[in-house]
Formats: structure tokens, C-alpha cells, sequence
């Protein structure tokens, strides 16, 4: 089956600086590749997602890079803000219909220092 | 619109008791799925369903049944609750469309004793 491993497990950086979060995956079936950032005792909500026929992604702040070939994928906050304190989950889909079938990395804390 | 509705939000059960957790969408969402979080672990997929009537092993399935007989439920029954399944369970739901988005509930932390 799909193992996604995810890095750094805790991130802290300066308000303002950027925030990388990298994660490999094992499967080569896997196409679709979502973000999701929890909150403390919050559901996990999706921030962004890519497909695998696309190398990047940007929406506002936050974008995703894919290289398929090396099966890794990494999230970029850029001008961090205090809200962007959470936890950030990777995951990997085959999404050959719907997403029933995610596989999740074990998270990142992201803490932003005022 | 509710989105994805789980029950209860908390529950205490004791060693061999059994329960069902509860899962509503009012999406109309053909995909439906049980994850758990442990920390230090991410979610870990329990069982999922692409329709009524059929349901399909996760990562995680032992202890753990599932039954999809509506395409708004998807009730997730522990048969005899042991303390290693303490965790929080969430709930998701997506369907077949450009907008693959799954859609989680708010969980129910489920503790063990």
C-alpha cells in the first residue's frame, strides 16, 4: 500500500518568514496529492491540493510543488501570520473515482513566533 | 446544509462494551470514509465505502465494522471495545467530480477504559 512520510514533525518561524513542509510517497498509482491544516480540536480542512499532471499550484500565500518522478511533494506558506499556527497534514490519493482512499503523513506542527 | 455530522462528539466505554459512532452527510456524497487519529500517527483509514451496499477494508480494519445501506449514513460499530482503540474518529465524505475535496466531520474522541 501507499506511505506517505512527511517533514519537518515541528516547524517554528519568525511572523513574516516563509514555511516549507516536504513529504515523500511510495505508490506511483498515487494522482492527487491535498493539504489539510487542523486546527486544535478541529476537523482537518483542505488548504490546497495538486494532481499529479500538474507541477505547481499557487492560491494567495500558500502554494504546492509535485515532482512526480522523484514521488515528492512540498507545501510553501510565504508571509506567515499567526493564524498559520496548526497542524499540517500531507496526503496521497489514487483518486481513481472519489477520495475514499487517503493516506496521510503523520503531520506538522507549525508554530508562527509573533 | 449540515455538510458531514457525526455523533456523539465524546463517549467513555469500558473494555468489551460495544458502540456504533455515527456518520451523516447531506451532500449527497457517493464516497464515504472512517479514519481514526492517534498522535504522532496522522489518519489512519479504518474502512470506506463508494456506495450503498458496498464497503471496503482500510489500513486499520480489525476491531472495527461498517455498513452502508443509505448514501447518507455510514455508521461505524466497535464490536467489543478494547483501550487500543482510543483515538479521535473522523468521518469523510467526497464524490465522483472536478471538486474531489473529502469533506471531514468533527470527530468523536473515543475513550477507552
Amino acid at each position: 500500500g501507499e506511505n506517505v512520510e512527511q517533514h519537518p514533525s515541528t516547524l517554528s518561524v519568525q511572523e513574516g518568514d516563509s514555511a516549507v513542509i516536504k513529504c515523500t510517497y511510495s505508490d506511483s498509482a498515487s494522482n492527487y496529492f491535498p493539504w489539510y491544516k487542523q486546527e486544535l480540536g478541529k476537523r482537518p480542512q483542505l488548504i490546497i491540493d495538486i494532481r499529479s499532471n500538474v507541477g505547481e499550484k499557487k492560491d494567495q500565500r500558500i502554494a504546492v510543488t509535485l515532482n512526480k518522478t522523484a514521488k515528492h511533494f512540498s507545501l510553501h506558506i510565504t508571509e506567515t501570520q499567526p493564524e498559520d499556527s496548526a497542524v499540517y497534514f500531507c496526503a496521497a490519493s489514487p483518486l481513481i473515482f472519489g477520495n475514499e482512499k487517503l493516506t496521510f503523513g503523520t503531520g506538522t506542527r507549525l508554530t508562527i513566533i509573533p | 446544509n449540515a455538510g458531514v455530522t457525526q455523533t456523539p462528539k465524546f463517549q467513555v466505554l469500558k473494555t468489551g462494551q460495544s458502540m456504533t459512532l455515527q456518520c451523516a452527510q447531506d451532500m449527497n456524497h457517493e464516497y464515504m470514509s472512517w479514519y481514526r487519529q492517534d498522535p504522532g500517527m496522522g489518519l489512519r483509514l479504518i474502512h470506506y465505502s463508494v456506495g450503498a451496499g458496498v464497503t471496503d477494508q482500510g489500513e486499520v480494519p480489525n476491531g472495527y465494522n461498517v455498513s452502508r445501506s443509505t448514501t447518507e449514513d455510514f455508521p461505524l460499530r466497535l464490536l467489543s471495545a478494547a483501550p487500543s482503540q482510543t483515538s479521535v474518529y473522523f468521518c469523510a465524505s467526497s464524490t465522483a467530480s472536478r471538486n474531489t475535496e473529502a469533506f471531514f466531520g468533527q470527530g468523536t474522541r473515543l475513550t477507552v477504559v
